[in-house]
């Protein structure tokens, strides 16, 4: 069956320190993989997206990388702020129908 | 440009009652993706709309309807209401709903059924 994986419900840093997260996939042959942030009561807010042809991908102080061979994504925050703290969602989009696939989310906390 | 709207904000029905969630695109978007969230299941896709029509459906069973309107409004209905319903459910709208295009959610609309 498919399934889609982030590698912990919590994780929790100093600030400064770089959040690496996780997402882990399995039967998915995505086109696409989506990074979210989600902020308690509010709806999901688009961060980055990654094709499948493309490593790696920056914005800001983002990173994301993608392997098609592991069927992993990391998500990388550098010199974390508490503003940073928020659930991050992983999602996979494959290029044959319009509905995303979310992961369960990993839930960051960056101390002051 | 105002983000995509969601009314009601919250809602609190009995077992047995349907429902009826509302939802307004960004203007000059055309796809809207609506969303379950519940803790134990996490973000699942409901359906997604394009041109009044439905494109797409997850895996939810017929209770749960949804339209679009002639100005990409949306609006979806639960009937016969379960408690295992209780959830925010989000809506997202994007220009054509193509793959790889940026989706951009609304609040969510959290249904209590008591």
């Amino acid at each position: 069956s498919q399934k889609i994986e982030q590698n912990s419900e919590a994780l929790n840093i100093q600030e400064g320190k770089t959040a690496t997260l996780t997402c882990n996939y399995t039967n998915y042959s995505p086109a696409y993989l989506q990074w979210y942030r989600q902020d308690p009561g509010r709806g999901p807010v688009f961060l980055l997206l990654i094709r499948e042809n493309e490593k790696e991908k920056r914005k800001e102080r983002l990173k994301v990388t993608f392997d098609t061979t592991l069927k992993q994504s990391l998500f990388h925050i550098t010199a974390s702020q508490p503003a940073d703290s928020a659930t991050y969602l992983c999602a996979l989009l494959t290029s044959n129908d319009y509905k995303l696939s979310f992961g369960a989310g990993t839930t960051v906390t960056v101390r002051a | 440009k105002a983000g995509v709207t969601q009314t009601p904000r919250y809602l609190i029905k009995t077992r047995g009652q349907q429902v009826t969630l509302s939802c307004s695109p960004i203007s000059g978007h055309r796809s809207v993706s609506w969303y379950q969230q519940t803790p134990g299941q996490g973000l699942q896709f409901l359906f997604e709309y394009f041109s009044e029509t439905q494109r797409n459906k997850g895996n939810f069973p017929g209770r749960f309807s949804g339209r679009q309107f002639s100005n990409s409004r949306s609006e979806m209905n639960v009937s016969t209401l379960e408690l295992g319903d209780s959830a925010l459910y989000l809506c997202a709208s994007s220009l054509a709903g193509t793959s790889g295009e940026t989706q951009y959610f609304g609040p969510g609309t959290r249904l209590l059924v008591l």
